[in-house]
Formats: C-alpha cells, sequence, structure tokens
C-alpha cells in the first residue's frame, strides 16, 4: 500500500533540545509539506517542497527547519529557537503534475517539550 | 495571500438528520477547494473536492456547492450516522500553490 509515515507517533523532549520528526512517502509525490495543527488553530503551513533540493517558507517557518535531499523523505527539524514546539505536526504530499491531486496526510506526530 | 473563514467552529444534529458546515475564501482566484475530515489521533483524509468550473458535487451522503460570485462553498451531510463525527476542514488553493485550510468544524451526531 502507498502513503506517507510518520514517525514517532508520540514525541517527548526537554526545552533546549533540537528534536527530528521523521516523514517518509511512497507515492512518488512530487511536493510534500509540513503543517501544524494546535486546538482552533487550523492546520498551518510550516514549510513545503515542490522538488528535490529546493523548499520554502509556509507562514509560520520560524524556529523550524527542513531538507529535502531524496524524494521519498522531508524531515523536519523543531529548532530551540521554536518558542512554543508542543502541537502535533502533520506531514502532506502531492503530485504535481497537470491538475491539481489532492493533498495526502500523514498520521502525524505529536511532540510535547517540557 | 489567501484566508479561509469555517463556520461553525462546532455543530451537533441528531442521527439522521443533515449538516451544513460553510466557508468563504478572499482570494478570487482559488480555483480548488477540498473538504477533510479528520478523526481523532489521525491525519485528515479527503472526503470531496470541487473545481471552480463547477458549481456542485455530489458523493452518496455528501455534497460541496460552490459560490464564486459569493467567495463561499459549503460540504452538506445527509442522513447523519455516529461515524460521521469528527473534524472537519474545508481549504483552498490556487493552481498548485499550497492549500490554505480553515480552522475545522468538529460535528457530533447524537445518536
Amino acid at each position: 500500500d502507498g502513503g506517507i509515515t510518520q514517525s514517532p507517533k508520540y514525541l517527548f523532549r526537554k526545552e533546549g533540545q533540537n528534536v527530528t520528526l521523521s516523514c517518509e512517502q511512497n507515492l512518488n509525490h512530487d511536493a510534500m509539506y509540513w503543517y501544524r495543527q494546535d486546538p482552533g488553530q487550523g492546520l498551518r503551513l510550516i514549510y513545503y517542497s515542490q522538488i528535490v533540493n529546493d523548499f520554502q517558507k509556509g507562514d509560520i517557518a520560524e524556529g523550524y527547519s527542513v531538507s529535502r535531499e531524496k524524494k521519498e523523505s522531508f524531515p523536519l527539524t523543531v529548532t530551540s529557537a521554536q518558542k512554543n514546539p508542543t502541537a502535533f505536526y502533520l506531514c502532506a504530499s502531492t503530485g504535481q503534475r497537470g491538475e491539481r491531486s489532492p493533498l495526502h496526510f500523514g498520521n502525524g506526530t505529536r511532540l510535547t517539550v517540557t | 495571500g489567501e484566508n479561509v473563514e469555517q463556520h461553525p467552529s462546532t455543530l451537533s444534529v441528531q442521527e439522521g438528520d443533515s449538516a451544513v458546515i460553510k466557508c468563504t475564501y478572499s482570494d478570487s482566484a482559488s480555483n480548488y477547494f477540498p473538504w477533510y475530515k479528520q478523526e481523532l489521533g489521525k491525519g485528515p483524509q479527503l472526503i470531496i473536492d470541487i473545481r471552480s468550473n463547477v458549481g456542485e458535487k455530489k458523493d452518496q451522503r455528501i455534497a460541496v456547492t460552490l459560490n464564486k460570485t459569493a467567495k463561499h462553498f459549503s460540504l452538506h451531510i445527509t442522513e447523519t450516522q455516529p461515524e460521521d463525527s469528527a473534524v472537519y476542514f474545508c481549504a483552498a488553493s490556487y493552481r498548485n500553490t499550497p492549500l490554505v485550510f480553515g480552522k475545522g468544524t468538529r460535528l457530533s451526531v447524537i445518536a
């Protein structure tokens, strides 16, 4: 089955530590995205990548970094500069050819920083 | 940039009744409007989408309507069932720009 795998499902870190969230897809999609979800805030875009070795900032990129060295992988690093890192993080992907294709989501990683 | 407003934030209906969720968008260039359903602890899943060259689309008990002039679109769920209980998100985008999401509606279907 094709899909998006996010790991781990739950992640706990101490304040001041960087942490990297994994996202892997086997859908052969060109574009990948990271969204942050907070209660009552909807989904807010952190970073996205439309092609390997290229990525753009979303609406709330401060305190986060990404890389896109392989088509299948788009890891997100939450740095110590992110002031409120505790949240539910969602990775997504979509094909880019021709007409807009649907966005597919992983099942998320819940990060708790204390 | 695009801004999407979604109402209501919570909605409770009796099983078998209809539910309607409404969204407005700000960018008249937006031409793709999907709806997602998110169950507890999971990622959102696409349930239906509509493009700006279509006014209405149906899929069994789910329908979406689009009014380009007024810049709003709505999700209609008929004959609601307990398994329809979830958080629903609308979104909008232009071509292949990233989707902009509404803040979500928590739907509760009471048996």
